[in-house]
């Protein structure tokens, strides 16, 4: 099935500092979203993006809708230890009754005190 | 507000039993949707619904079935459970043609020994 290419598979960083991750594909979405899992925990949807070249703020969470419409970003600023979990980027190719979204594998962020 | 609920949250079950998965939603939600996630697999796409009293094949439906008897509610059954079903089991909603995003539950972890 189609691919969204999220990596590296993990990122360890130190509190307070910023973090990107992206989301790459080779076809076209006409929507992305930006999800974070906690352990134990079903996804939660952090950003939500609708146009290409969009950016959206969400707290110290930005997003941007990439302008090719393959790719989408997501900006974390001075992280905190509540930010440890799974990010998960998703897309939708098209709108209507039929479209689903496919999803990334997920970053693991850790946050070091 | 509940928003969405899934039952069980823990089951273990031995090859070749039967079970039925329940995810209720109390946003109105037309989309419901029922995903597995695997380690490194992210979610995938099992089966969804468009509304009541209809269903559709995702991504991996083999070895499962689902029905939409009310809108609220979206069941995922599993015949004779195989250990490749082992997984944790995530259910969404969302609304039809006017907001795309999903909201998950806190998943079912299943395990088939």
């Amino acid at each position: 099935g189609q691919q969204l290419n999220q990596s590296p598979q993990s990122m360890f960083i130190q509190e307070g500092e910023d973090v990107s991750m992206n989301c790459t594909s080779s076809s076209i979405f006409n929507t992305w979203l930006w999800y974070k899992q906690e352990p134990g925990e079903g996804p939660v949807l952090l950003i939500a993006l609708y146009k290409a070249g969009e950016l959206t703020s969400n707290g110290r969470l930005t997003a941007q809708f990439g302008i090719t419409r393959k790719d989408s970003f997501l900006n974390i600023s001075a992280s905190i230890p509540s930010d440890v979990g799974i990010y998960f980027c998703a897309g939708r190719k098209r709108n209507g009754a039929n479209s689903k979204l496919t999803f990334g594998k997920g970053i693991t962020l850790s946050v070091r005190p | 507000n509940a928003g969405v609920t899934q039952t069980p949250k823990f089951r273990v079950l031995k090859t070749g039993q039967s079970m039925t998965l329940l995810c209720a939603q109390d946003m109105n939600h037309e989309y419901m949707y029922w995903y597995r996630q695997d380690p490194g697999m992210g979610l995938r796409l099992i089966h969804y619904s468009v509304g009541e009293g209809t269903t559709a094949k995702g991504e991996v439906p083999d070895g499962y079935n689902v029905s939409r008897l009310k809108k609220q509610n979206f069941l995922l059954g599993l015949e004779s459970a195989a250990p490749s079903q082992t997984s944790v089991y995530f259910c969404a909603s969302s609304w039809g043609t006017v907001m795309w995003a999903q909201h998950f539950g806190d998943g079912t972890r299943l395990s088939i020994l």
